[in-house]
């Protein structure tokens, strides 16, 4: 149950728009549409963004938006603003074991 | 409104046990599989474990296999995790969350506000 990658660290200017990625295996990513992304606020709990790759829950901005090409995913975020810094994670169901894995997290800064 | 509130955490020893509890109110706690996911300080998330809505389907990380064990009263509306033989890396805030709806576990959209599990000498 490895964790998924992420890139450390985005960052990017109000109004611009960025790009975190998230890859994993055959096993997880690349093998089923249980994709969702979390956004997390210091010390605060996660909040769902995106489920099913792509899918956004009521209430979640549409300037999130997910997408997933082989055995990576990736969550774009339009339009960003200072209320999107935090952390973002990604995560996969896991035909290891079977099992949930996340991702190791991306810190979002807003310049 | 949907609420999940944890409870139980504290400072424990290495090799001591701990119990968890989640109480769920504002949905029907019997149609949903739950889960416990954990943090520790300054790290990212870790899904711990799951148990389906009747509890006839639990799984586990491969990081507290046989010493944790999840289970679950849908009478009482509460969720459990007993934790045994803690180690220094089961120190962590841990999260109680519930399943986006009640025929799938894959996406968690309800947290709780965390328990924090401290397991030091």
């Amino acid at each position: 149950q490895s964790a998924l990658t992420q890139p450390a660290s985005v960052s990017g200017s109000p109004g611009q728009s960025i790009t975190i990625s998230c890859t994993g295996t055959s096993s997880d990513v690349g093998g089923y549409n249980y994709v969702s992304w979390y956004q997390q606020h210091p010390g605060k709990a996660p909040k769902l963004m995106i489920y099913e790759v792509s899918n956004r829950p009521s209430g979640v901005s549409n300037r999130f938006s997910g997408s997933k090409s082989g055995n990576t995913a990736s969550l774009t975020i339009s339009g960003l603003q200072a209320e999107d810094e935090a952390d973002y994670y990604c995560s996969s169901y896991t035909s290891s074991s079977p099992a949930w894995v996340f991702g190791t997290g991306t810190k979002v800064t807003v310049l | 409104e949907v609420q999940l509130v944890e409870s139980g955490g504290g400072l424990v020893k290495p090799g001591g046990s701990l119990r968890l509890s989640c109480a769920a109110s504002g949905f029907t706690f019997s149609s949903y599989s739950m889960n416990w996911v954990r943090q520790a300080p300054g790290k990212g998330l870790e899904w711990v474990s799951s148990i389906s809505s009747s509890s006839s389907y639990i799984y586990y990380a491969d990081s507290v296999k046989g010493r944790f064990t999840i289970s679950r009263d849908n009478a009482k509306n509460s969720l459990y995790l007993q934790m045994n033989s803690l180690r220094a890396e089961d120190t962590a805030v841990y999260y109680c969350a519930r399943p986006l709806n009640s025929s799938s576990n894959h996406y968690f959209d309800y947290w709780g506000q965390g328990t924090l599990v401290t397991v030091s000498s």
